[in-house]
């Protein structure tokens, strides 16, 4: 079976670009999440989805958006790139069914995005 | 709210010798608590998770971690060091929702 894959692998933008970011889950998974791990420090929650609708939504500057379609797929998209945005972008599926918490989550390989 | 402290940023053991890897967590509510390692230029790989059903979590690759409600510690640890667990390993909280929280990252060395 195939894991978590994301499109992808590699990027190089420029500042003030938009970017569109790809996580197909594992079958079955209706939960999605992305983080930003930038170097040297551990993974930042940006957004879950589940079934389409927004979970949560981390401490993220609104030109970041992300949205899950009917094949549980999701897109994230950055608008307006700032040098900070560097990072690796790492995709997360679940299978969303408890909505308590605790659920083991199942990493892509990311994208590594590189704004110069 | 939630965090996790991850003490030491490196950590460097010899091949065989035991390793251990230290997580503090905060948190207002009963926690679930995770290990997870990344290896060079991939994604996180579940090792263990604690969801209060036992202390003491088996994970994979011979890892355990041992949850200590009193220290608010879940201390990650294996026997005896293989080359091949050289990597980053990070601790993460979860709470009631599905976000997790994750520490700084502890980069293992394993000298031969």
């Amino acid at each position: 079976d195939a894991g978590v894959t994301q499109s992808p692998t590699h990027l190089i933008k420029t500042r003030g670009q938009h970017v569109t970011l790809r996580c197909s889950p594992i079958s079955g998974h209706k939960s999605v999440s992305w983080y930003q791990q930038v170097l040297g420090q551990g993974p930042q929650f940006i957004f879950q989805y589940y079934e389409k609708e927004e979970r949560g939504r981390g401490n993220f500057p609104d030109r970041f958006s992300a949205r899950q379609f009917p094949n549980y797929s999701s897109e994230l998209n950055v608008n307006a790139l700032l040098l900070g945005d560097s990072a690796l972008y790492l995709c997360a599926s679940s299978s969303g069914a408890s909505r308590v918490g605790g659920e083991k989550l199942f990493f892509g390989s990311g994208t590594q995005l590189s704004v110069l | 709210a939630q965090s996790v402290t991850q003490l030491g940023s490196h950590v460097s053991v010899s091949e065989g010798a035991l390793v251990l890897l230290r997580c503090n967590y905060s948190s207002s509510v009963p926690p679930y608590l995770f290990w997870y390692v990344q290896y060079p230029n991939q994604g996180l790989q579940l090792l263990l998770k604690y969801t209060s059903a036992a202390t003491l979590v088996k994970g994979i690759n011979g890892f355990e971690a041992e949850f200590k409600k009193s220290e608010t510690s879940f201390h990650l640890t294996k026997p005896s060091a293989h080359m091949s667990d050289a990597a980053e390993y990070f601790c993460a909280v979860s709470g009631n929702t599905g976000k997790l929280i994750f520490g700084q990252g502890t980069t293992l060395q394993v000298k031969p």
